[in-house]
């Protein structure tokens, strides 16, 4: 357990449905981050939160769409995905103050868009 | 443009000891990680070095080399939980970790 947890595991969903993946990070950090994880690829990042401000998009397109009500939450909302978006998503949580900034991960959501 | 190499897989022998290297090219450095992933789990962090030189931590050592923009993971006395993939992860100097596409490391008995 690394004290950031996702929910669910595991989804399938249709083309046309909205449903949302969920992040939370015990460990009091201040930044939040989403990943895409595909076969073979580097780690892709998304967005970035600090302090649950957006810090980052990484010309993500508009299908996804962060979430972030406080330092400890991050929600990624997904609605009329692509097959080419299945992949893991992972949430993971840093410090961004001092002079180490190991990220934390959680489990992933493992997402598959048929 | 930021580009981090890494060889995609490499194959051990139990007991041994295997060198994986990472080459990196990025917006400024604030340093150099090395993560393990198992299959079908998250990251897990092994070792951040900033400055030059070998950093170790059991049986696992990290080396960085700055002006050469090289560091390498080195890991003995291999054991079959040692089969995952390691990542290599360069902090540029926006704070963003760049990200290699990872090496999996088999061991074989």
């Amino acid at each position: 357990e690394t004290g950031v947890t996702q929910t669910p595991r595991h989804l399938v969903m249709g083309m046309t449905n909205k449903k949302s993946l969920k992040c939370e990070q015990h460990l009091g950090h201040n930044a939040m981050y989403w990943y895409k994880q595909s076969a073979k690829k580097p780690l892709e990042l998304m967005f970035v939160y600090n302090f649950k401000e957006q810090t980052e998009n990484n010309s993500v397109p508009s299908r996804f769409s962060p979430e972030c009500p406080n330092s400890s939450h991050l929600f990624l909302h997904l609605h009329t995905l692509q097959p080419e978006d299945s992949a893991l998503y992972l949430c993971a949580s840093s410090q961004t103050s001092g002079t180490f900034y190991e990220q934390y991960f959680g489990p992933g959501t493992r997402l598959t868009v048929t | 443009g930021q580009n981090i190499d890494q060889p995609t897989e490499m194959t051990a022998t139990e007991g041994a000891i295997v060198q994986i290297n990472c080459t990196y090219q990025t917006s400024g450095f604030n340093g150099l990680f090395w993560y393990q992933q198992h299959a079908g789990e998250a990251p897990t962090f092994l070792s951040y070095n900033v400055l030059d030189g070998l950093e170790e931590k059991g049986r696992f050592s990290s080396f960085l080399s700055r002006s050469k923009g090289y560091s390498y993971l080195l890991l003995k006395e291999l054991q079959m939980k040692d089969s995952a993939s390691y990542l290599c992860a360069s902090l540029d100097s926006n704070y963003q970790l760049i990200w290699g596409a990872g090496t999996k490391l088999i061991i074989k008995p």
